[in-house]
């Protein structure tokens, strides 16, 4: 079965750049959430969107920025980066009636 | 706020014995979903098992079965006949169906260790 789709795996940055990170639902899911995973954390909900709209928002920092285009796949933008948002980004996506959300690969992002 | 507890930071079993995680929440929804994730070295999220609140009986997938106590706010996880391949950490996670928000709030993990 088709699950998550993220790009990339793994992504390094310097301190103050920028990032792009990429997700693509499971075929038929309309609704994205974007959390992240510090190191010996637990997953900390950061946004998500259903029908392309943002139907609810975490703990993102203002310098993150994120969107659902039509075909559904969501991309989290990411600015100034900073030493602290080295972590586990992971996408997840679900699908009425379904009431699971099933989780992507992850991108890791190191900050230098 | 929700807030989810896991109180043993870490587990260990022998091979082919029977383990249960413990996870508590807290929460003044009546209704809402209960998950247990695995997360094993790859750090890939895998859905374990789900709960919804209103169903008294408990879910089971294979070797791995829920003790959901709604009074008591109790959502542990037995996992019987364990496999080497089951060492990870497992997250438990709410999720409430109304109010809008669809966020998972997760506890802090156990970390499992299986013993040959």
């Amino acid at each position: 079965a088709a699950g998550v789709i993220q790009s990339p795996r793994h992504l390094i940055k310097e301190k103050r750049e920028t990032a792009t990170l990429k997700c693509y639902p499971i075929p038929r899911h309309d609704t994205v959430y974007w959390y992240q995973q510090g190191p010996g954390q637990d997953p900390q909900f950061l946004i998500s969107f259903y029908e392309k709209m943002q139907s609810d928002k975490g703990s993102i920092p203002d310098r993150f920025s994120a969107q659902q285009f039509s075909d559904y796949h969501s991309e989290l933008n990411m600015s100034s980066l900073e030493l602290g948002d080295s972590a586990l980004y992971f996408c997840a996506s679900r699908g009425l009636p379904q009431e699971t959300q099933y989780f992507g690969p992850g991108t890791r992002l190191l900050v230098l | 706020a929700q807030t989810v507890t896991q109180s043993q930071p870490e587990m260990s079993v022998q091979e082919a014995e029977t383990v249960t995680l413990s996870c508590t929440y807290d929460t003044s929804e009546s209704d809402y979903y209960l998950f247990w994730y695995k997360q094993p070295p790859s750090r890939q999220m895998i859905l374990v098992i789900r709960q919804e609140a209103y169903k008294q009986q408990n879910a089971t997938e294979n070797r791995f079965s829920v003790n959901f106590q709604k009074a008591a706010k109790s959502f542990s996880l037995k996992i019987s006949d364990s496999q080497l391949g089951d060492a990870a950490m497992y997250f438990c996670a709410y999720r409430p169906t109304q109010g809008g928000s669809e966020k998972l709030v997760f506890g802090k993990g156990t970390k499992l260790t299986v013993n040959p």
